[in-house]
C-alpha cells in the first residue's frame, strides 16, 4: 500500500530564513509525486508534478526535487505570504487515486 | 476559465440525514474526484468519475455514493450521517481516465453533522 510521510508537522521561519520540506514516500511503481499548497479553509492550489528520479521544478521561491525515496520543496529567502499548509501526493502505475500525506504546516514571520 | 465549482460552500446536517453535494469540472475536464478531508489531515480518495461510471473507490461505506452527467459535472450523496462524516469534502477534475498531469480541486464543501 501507498505510503507519504511528510516532515516536520509544522515549521516557522523567518521571512527570508530558506528551509526544506521532506516527503518520504513508499510505493511500487511511482507514476507521479505532486505538490500541493493549501490556506485554512481553501482547496489544494497545484503547483508540481515529478514523475523520474533526479527531476526537479521550480515556480518563483519554491522548488521541488525527487530522489526514489523522497522529495523535498525548498523554500528560497520565503515571504509571510508563502504561510500554508504543503501537502505531498503520489499516484502509481494503474491507480488514479492520489495518496496524500497529512502535510507540513508552514509559518512565516515578517 | 471558470475552475473548479463546488456548492454548497458550508451546510450543517444532523445525525441520521443525507447530503447531496455538487461539483463542476474545470473547462476541458472529463474526470471528476471526490475527496474527504478531516481536520488537520491530508485529502482521502472516495471515488472517481469518468464517462459517467464510477471507475475506482476508495475505503468508503455504500453509504457514500455518486453521480456524473453528461455534461461532466457530478454529485456526491452521502445517507445516513455520522458525525465522523464531518469534513471538508473536495471535488477535483482532470482529463482523461488516467492521471497524468495536473489535477486541479475546487474549494470545497464544509459539512458538519450535530
Amino acid at each position: 500500500e501507498d505510503q507519504v510521510t511528510q516532515s516536520p508537522e509544522a515549521l516557522r521561519l523567518q521571512e527570508g530564513e530558506s528551509s526544506s520540506l521532506n516527503c518520504s514516500y513508499t510505493v511500487s511503481g511511482l507514476r507521479g509525486l505532486f505538490w500541493y499548497r493549501q490556506d485554512p479553509g481553501k482547496g489544494p492550489e497545484f503547483l508540481f508534478t515529478l514523475y523520474s528520479a533526479g527531476e526537479e521544478k521550480e515556480k518563483e521561491r519554491l522548488k521541488a526535487t525527487l530522489t526514489k525515496k523522497e522529495s523535498f520543496l525548498h523554500i528560497t529567502a520565503p515571504k509571510p505570504e508563502d504561510s500554508a499548509t504543503y501537502l505531498c501526493a503520489l499516484t502509481h502505475f494503474g491507480n488514479e487515486k492520489l495518496t496524500f500525506g497529512t502535510g507540513t504546516r508552514l509559518t512565516i514571520i515578517p | 476559465d471558470a475552475g473548479v465549482t463546488q456548492s454548497p460552500t458550508h451546510l450543517i446536517k444532523t445525525r441520521g440525514q443525507q447530503v447531496t453535494l455538487r461539483c463542476s469540472p474545470k473547462s476541458g475536464h472529463d474526470t471528476v474526484s471526490w475527496y474527504q478531508q478531516a481536520l488537520g489531515q491530508g485529502p482521502q480518495f472516495i471515488f472517481q468519475y469518468y464517462e459517467e461510471e464510477e471507475r475506482q473507490r476508495g475505503n468508503f461505506p455504500d453509504r457514500f455514493s455518486g453521480h456524473q452527467f453528461p455534461n461532466y459535472s457530478s454529485e456526491l450523496n452521502v445517507n445516513a450521517l455520522l458525525l465522523g462524516d464531518s469534513a471538508l469534502y473536495l471535488c477535483a477534475s482532470s482529463s482523461g481516465l488516467v492521471l497524468t498531469g495536473e489535477l486541479f480541486f475546487g474549494e470545497g464543501s464544509r459539512l458538519t453533522v450535530l
